[in-house]
């Protein structure tokens, strides 16, 4: 049974940077099939895919929404089976609950607990 | 980007009642490319129905979804007391995942 854990603050400054840890248990961060996704919800967005990392014939990929990649980046860390989620120059309207999640390409199987970010000064 | 609206915005039913949510997509979307999520308060989605038709593992087969090209339905036979939720259909084209703003059923 797979199991994703996350972690990271609760609240965040405006113009500083979120950052969250998903921690992996019953699959592996470097699964040839798996992609390893964040997702966040808010009531003035609902549900957005915000990126992925996944790996495949040796090497990281990593795709972004592109109404973040100037500001957004993830990380797999395969000594700790974990991924993370960087987002930089937040606003108030980054504010939301933030999903780490595993995806098998077209659909999205496990999902963590969530974590509720505000951003706020 | 392919945009999901779904139908009705809220669909208010009685217990044993059949449900019929749809999902409509601004262009044609591969139908393994389709799926179907709920969310009760305070969880995360829960994957319910994926390429279209084929139920998660552990869904009670009172779930089935249907439908090809943009017009998809998500068919609950006979509502359980633990059935209402806000329901989501999310479509994948690479490299992203869209979903839908969500059908809340409600008791009647």
């Amino acid at each position: 049974q797979v199991q994703l854990q996350q972690s990271g603050p609760g609240l965040v400054k405006p113009s500083q940077t979120l950052s969250l840890t998903c921690a992996i248990s019953g699959d592996s961060v470097s699964s040839s099939s798996a992609v390893w996704t964040w997702i966040r919800q808010s009531p003035s967005r609902g549900l957005e895919w915000l990126g992925r990392t996944y790996y495949r014939s040796n090497k990281w990929y990593y795709d972004y929404a592109v109404a973040v990649k100037s500001r957004i980046t993830i990380k797999p860390d395969t000594s700790e089976n974990q991924f993370s989620l960087q987002l930089n120059s937040v606003t108030p309207e980054d504010s939301a609950v933030y999903y780490c999640a595993r995806a098998t390409v077209a659909d999205i199987d496990y999902w963590g607990q969530g974590t509720l970010v505000t951003v706020s000064s | 980007e392919i945009v999901l609206t779904q139908s009705p915005g809220t669909l208010s039913l009685s217990p044993g009642e059949r449900a019929t949510l749809s999902c409509r997509a601004s262009q044609s979307v591969s139908s393994s490319s389709l799926a179907w999520y709920q969310q009760k308060p305070g969880q995360a989605p829960r994957l319910l129905i994926y390429g279209a038709s084929s139920r998660a593992t552990g869904i009670p087969d009172r779930f089935s979804g249907s439908g090809s090209g943009t017009d998809f339905t998500l068919t609950i036979s006979r509502l359980e007391p633990e059935d209402f939720a806000v329901y989501y259909c999310q479509q994948y084209g690479a490299p992203l995942y869209t979903f839908g703003q969500g059908t809340k059923l409600e008791i009647k």
